[in-house]
């Protein structure tokens, strides 16, 4: 099994709301990964956990909010989101964060389409 | 950060034809992935291929890692082959994306 499932797959949002997205794997991985991806351009990797530890913020703005609560869940808060901040959010996940080793082998979830108005 | 362009960026072609994807990478990588996004945007998973040739079923790639670069090879294509192909590359903890090839096949 290599699902990596995300609720919810579309959201819509007004700039003063809060929300939070979530990604699940039951793989048993223990590096877990955010990207956001615009329109006709590729993933752009915005967090990683690995050990359930932040490891990596690509210098993402603080209104996107990731937390970890076990080896298999992922969540990313969502606050005073602009516009622009709409996207498709994809999850992923791998056996580790081990660079060089098919135990990093991402793996995709299906993504949340999200629309700030 | 390292670069990783994707040639070419858009190709048609016709079912049955046959097809190679570039992927050109600026530095030294410890993991290369290719991926096919279909249209309702899922990444799956094609190869993890940092180096050699691997194939699976009418898809294949090759990856020259001391001239950086990796390619896609599909055959007999299908129009269920259709979407943005990326490679994916990773450098001690960074992971960078191909600029994509978005692949149409018409009946």
């Amino acid at each position: 099994d290599t699902e990596v499932t995300q609720t919810p797959k579309h959201l819509v949002m007004g700039m003063t709301n809060k929300k939070s997205l979530k990604c699940e794997q039951h793989m048993g991985h223990r590096a877990m990964y955010w990207y956001k991806q615009k329109a006709k351009k590729p993933p752009e990797l915005m967090f990683v956990y690995s050990y359930e530890k932040l490891s990596i913020n690509e210098s993402v703005p603080s209104r996107f909010s990731p937390e970890c609560p076990n080896s298999s869940l992922l969540n990313l808060h969502l606050h005073a989101l602009q516009p622009e901040d709409s996207a498709l959010y994809l999850c992923a996940s791998s056996q580790t964060g081990t660079s060089g080793t098919r135990a990093d082998t991402q793996y995709f979830g299906p993504g949340t389409r999200l629309t700030v108005l | 950060g390292i670069q990783v362009e994707q040639s070419p960026p858009d190709l048609i072609l016709q079912e049955g034809a046959n097809s190679t994807l570039r992927c050109n990478f600026s530095d030294s990588v410890n993991n290369l992935q290719w991926f096919h996004q279909n249209p309702w945007g899922q990444l799956i998973n094609l190869f993890y291929i940092p180096s050699g040739t691997k194939q699976n079923g009418r898809l294949s790639a090759t990856t020259v890692a001391t001239e950086r670069y990796s390619l896609l090879y599909i055959s007999s294509s299908q129009t269920t082959d259709s979407g943005v192909y990326f490679c994916a590359v990773a450098t001690g903890n960074q992971f960078y994306f191909g600029t994509g090839t978005s692949l149409t096949v018409i009946p």
